[in-house]
């Protein structure tokens, strides 16, 4: 079955405490993507992958780190979590980067910092 | 920069009804995609219906269509014989054709729709 898996689907943990939540595709796809959703503010990109070893940020990127090593993995990385990044997240992918391609998404990682 | 406007938090409506959601965008392009986005309680994002801003003919998928009117950079989504199914967050949201930095999807910040049995 063609899916975006995460991990873990619910986190709960302390300021500063590094963190890793892991994205992986079996679409073969070039893009991927992580995105925060908040409250009255919608989804906002954290950032972007085109392709393997090519990574971008997006609109809200301070605080996070990204790598992109195998083609269907994309981890998101907080070396240091603040409250602030409470959040729900999601990774997505598509076939490459343009906008006719279909973005699938994960199934979100809710991520509490205390 | 582009933006993606919607102005009602909360909608309801009467199962079997029809229900009208707004979103208004803005942007200087000429070509890019619009979209609807179902969140239902599980949080899956779930594609509803997509439209191409180069295309006039307004896009429809089984009871989902929408009225794309490009001048008044107005995109809403129409849901017919409203289903109990159909009660979720809705995203309305906007995305060039480019490949590199103008590759993500903007959101508005979303409507709740619930639907009364």
């Amino acid at each position: 079955e063609a899916q975006v898996t995460q991990n873990p689907r619910y986190l709960i943990t302390v300021t500063g405490k590094k963190l890793t939540v892991t994205c992986s595709q079996n679409m073969n796809h070039e893009y991927m993507s992580w995105y925060r959703q908040d409250p009255g503010l919608g989804l906002r990109q954290i950032y972007y992958s085109m392709n393997v070893e090519v990574t971008d940020k997006g609109d809200v990127p301070e605080g996070y780190k990204v790598s992109r090593k195998e083609k269907r993995n994309f981890p998101l990385i907080l070396e240091s979590p603040s409250p602030n990044q409470t959040s729900l997240y999601f990774c997505a992918s598509s076939l490459s980067a343009g906008a006719s391609y279909e973005q699938y998404f994960g199934p979100g990682t809710r991520l509490t910092v205390t | 920069a582009q933006t993606v406007t919607q102005s009602q938090p909360e909608m309801s409506v009467q199962e079997a009804e029809t229900v009208t959601l707004s979103c208004t965008y803005d942007t200087s392009e000429s070509d890019y995609y619009l979209f609807w986005y179902k969140q239902p309680p599980s949080r899956q994002m779930i594609l509803v219906i997509r439209q191409e801003a180069y295309k006039q003919q307004n896009a429809t998928e089984n009871r989902f269509s929408v009225n794309f009117q490009k001048a008044a950079k107005s995109f809403s989504l129409k849901i017919s014989d409203s289903q109990l199914g159909d009660a979720a967050m809705y995203f309305c949201a906007y995305r060039l054709p480019y490949t590199g930095a103008n590759s993500k999807l903007t959101f508005g910040k979303g409507i709740t729709l619930s639907v009364r049995p």
